[in-house]
């Protein structure tokens, strides 16, 4: 299986705040990942597929990039409503792998 | 409104069996594949498995369930299944079932459940 590894696992960050969240993974994925948001108690949310592409509803502050083996997540201008945790996930292979979250915290 | 809501979960001791559904609405079901996801207490994601849209004929699982778990599909009831057998402690979990976003085999999930707990203990 594709192992997904995220980093950091956590961390603090103010409201205005520019913030990246980076994904590995073990062997090459080409474009094939997308981005969860997930607040506590909810199920996760879409934010981005095909490594960069916005999925609809979702605010243009996220935005997506990489390919082969690493990615990124960044939320350009953090708002409130952004503390959360986030993964990312590989559909390249079966058994789809998703990282282990990135826990974004108020500082 | 595009909606699933899953149903199913509970209490069950080890090596006995629970089956989840998910009633879906607000779209048409037969189109997409539909996927289980789960989700231990404090802990991260797991894909479990995926089904294919219209027949149901493919079907994927982590290696993890693979043998104990069984996912399948009825259309005519726009409804998913997970059948679970041999449950372990380790299957303890919230289990989400999903909506593929397009036309793809367990891409990736664009509508989520609300989830239902199963709890594997003696």
């Amino acid at each position: 299986a594709i192992r997904m590894t995220q980093s950091p696992s956590s961390f603090s960050a103010s409201t205005g705040d520019r913030v990246t969240i980076t994904c590995r993974a073990s062997q090459g994925i080409s474009s094939y990942l997308a981005w969860y948001q997930q607040k506590p108690g909810k199920a996760p949310e879409l934010l981005i597929y095909a490594a960069s592409t916005l999925q609809s509803g979702v605010p243009s502050r996220f935005s997506g990039s990489g390919s082969g083996t690493d990615f990124t997540l960044t939320i350009s201008c953090l708002q409130s409503e952004d503390f959360a945790t986030y993964y990312c996930q590989q559909y390249n292979t079966y058994p789809r792998t998703f990282g282990q979250g990135t826990k974004v915290e108020i500082k | 409104e595009v909606q699933l809501l899953e149903s199913g979960g509970g209490l069950v001791q080890p090596g006995g069996s629970l089956r989840l559904s998910c009633a879906a609405s607000g779209f048409t079901f037969s189109s997409y594949a539909m996927n289980w996801v789960r989700q231990a207490p404090g802990k991260g994601l797991e894909w479990v498995s995926v089904i294919s849209g219209s027949g149901g004929g493919s079907t994927y699982h982590a290696d993890s369930v693979k043998g104990r778990f069984t996912i399948s599909r009825d259309n005519s009831k726009n409804t998913l299944y997970l059948q679970m057998n041999s449950l372990r402690a380790e299957d303890t979990a919230v289990y989400y079932c999903a909506k593929d976003r397009s036309n793809g085999l367990g891409y990736t999930f664009d509508i989520w459940g609300q989830g239902t707990m199963v709890t594997v203990s003696s």
